[in-house]
């Protein structure tokens, strides 16, 4: 199985800020990654596909990047709302496979 | 714009069959281009993709450390789709997702735009 790194882990930011999280591929996926954001109790929601592709109704501040075993998620003015936990999956060969997740606090 | 939802038994004892089943409010099941899947998320951990089942082929693909105990199928009403894990231990307690796949032609690969709320189904005696 596709291994995926997300890093940090968490991190600590304030209103405003821009924000990277990064997903490495422990092997070449093209461009066949999404973006998930999650909230406490709540179910995911999709961010970014297919790398870079923002999903209709997601707010232009979130941006994706990369191809191959590098991805980056950027949240270009960290908002209120913003604060949650966000993960990559790879769809490039099954099983699909998760990051560990990115906690975005204040 | 479509609602997924979960329904099945919140607890189940270990050795038995974890049964989910979940309903698709605008009958896209048959009628669309989609993955439909389970993904589940033990307590205070990450997400798990479990598998999904691909209505026009019947076809199916899972998780392989849950391969052997897994089995997802459409139900005859077309409607849902249902969830079966046999022989749970204490390692599969946790909020059992079920979520629709769009596929994109870009690369040839699917995402998740639909998800039901989450049903946590806890094993113990």
């Amino acid at each position: 199985a596709i291994q995926m790194t997300q890093s940090p882990s968490s991190l600590s930011a304030s209103v405003g800020d821009r924000v990277t999280i990064t997903c490495r591929a422990s092997h070449d996926i093209g461009n066949n990654l999404g973006w998930y954001q999650q909230k406490p109790g709540k179910a995911p929601l999709v961010l970014i596909y297919a790398a870079v592709s923002l999903q209709s109704g997601v707010p232009s501040r979130f941006s994706g990047s990369g191809s191959g075993t590098d991805f980056t998620l950027t949240i270009s003015s960290l908002q209120p709302e913003d604060f949650a936990t966000y993960y990559c999956l790879q769809d490039y060969n099954y099983p699909l496979t998760f990051g560990g997740g990115t906690k975005v606090e204040i | 714009q479509v609602q997924l939802q979960e329904s099945g038994p919140g607890l189940v004892k270990p050795s038995q069959t974890l049964s989910l089943t979940c309903s698709v409010s605008d009958g896209s099941i048959s009628t669309g281009d989609y993955y439909w899947s389970w993904i589940r998320q033990p307590p205070g951990k990450g997400l798990e993709w479990i598998g999904y089942i691909y209505y026009f082929s019947g076809n199916t693909d899972y998780h392989p450390s849950l391969q052997s105990r897994v089995t997802i199928s459409v139900d005859t009403s077309e409607i849902q789709f249902s969830l079966k894990l046999t022989s749970v231990t204490a390692a599969d307690t946790a909020v059992y997702y079920c979520a629709r796949g769009r596929y994109y032609y870009e690369t040839s690969g699917f995402y998740y735009d639909s998800w039901g709320q989450g049903t946590l189904v806890t094993v113990s005696s």
